[in-house]
């Protein structure tokens, strides 16, 4: 079992449709969690970054972390096509000899068309 | 615009030869981190350095190795490249190490004919 899951999709979405894309986690002693957008053939861009279990918001972007069921979610309102993206779910890890290491899920693939 | 710098952009080499990736962090991080993206594999992590140290090493074939300079710019050096070595790859820096943010650059595509 891979430490963090996430659906590939691909999703596609009309514009101004609200997107939900989530991932899941073995280790429960991971605590915190990223959200990153990638363009095709560039660099991840860090989207958001949350710690405790609840929700966490910036502008259209909303991240929730649910550390009982090891779920992290990351809501798109208003979705636009400048949104069309893989996106990727992504936790250090919690210490010894990978301290610091990202473990990333396998990305969501998102089109959002007009 | 992360702030992390990557050169080259592309490169294209052969079999058998060696490369050297640079990257360059945002200024005032002191840890690097390489990766690497492969369609079938994702992103892995390779290794990370801290202040010219080497911290934590992941999944790094013996043949890759790297290392973080005085300016804190690091390289990824890659010899007896192989076909299955043709990937994107990242660099991210982050303030420490440890739980913060990491923030990637552009990276290096890496053909290998």
């Amino acid at each position: 079992q891979k430490e963090v899951e996430q659906d590939p999709g691909p999703l596609s979405v009309p514009e101004g449709a609200i997107v939900s894309l989530n991932c899941t986690y073995s280790n429960s002693a991971f605590q915190y969690f990223m959200w990153y957008r990638q363009y095709s053939r560039k660099g991840p861009e860090l989207l958001m970054y949350t710690y405790s279990s609840g929700n966490k918001e910036d502008g259209r972007f909303t991240a929730q972390v649910d550390k009982s069921s090891k779920y992290i979610s990351l809501f798109i309102r208003d979705s636009q096509p400048s949104d069309s993206a893989t996106y990727l779910c992504a936790t250090p890890n919690a210490g010894g000899t990978s301290y610091g290491k990202l473990t990333f899920g396998q990305g969501t693939i998102l089109t959002v068309h007009p | 615009d992360s702030g992390v710098t990557q050169t080259p952009k592309h490169l294209i080499t052969a079999t058998g030869q060696r490369v050297t990736l640079r990257c360059s962090p945002r200024s005032g991080d002191l840890s690097v981190y390489w990766y690497q993206q492969s369609l079938d594999q994702g992103l892995q992590f390779l290794i990370q350095y801290y202040n010219g140290e080497e911290r934590a090493k992941g999944n790094i074939l013996e043949r890759f190795s790297a290392q973080q300079f005085p300016d804190l710019h690091s390289e990824l050096n890659l010899s007896s490249l192989e076909l299955g070595d043709s990937a994107l790859y990242f660099c991210a820096s982050s303030v420490n190490g440890g739980n913060n943010e990491q923030f990637f650059g552009p990276g290096t595509r890496l053909t290998v004919l």
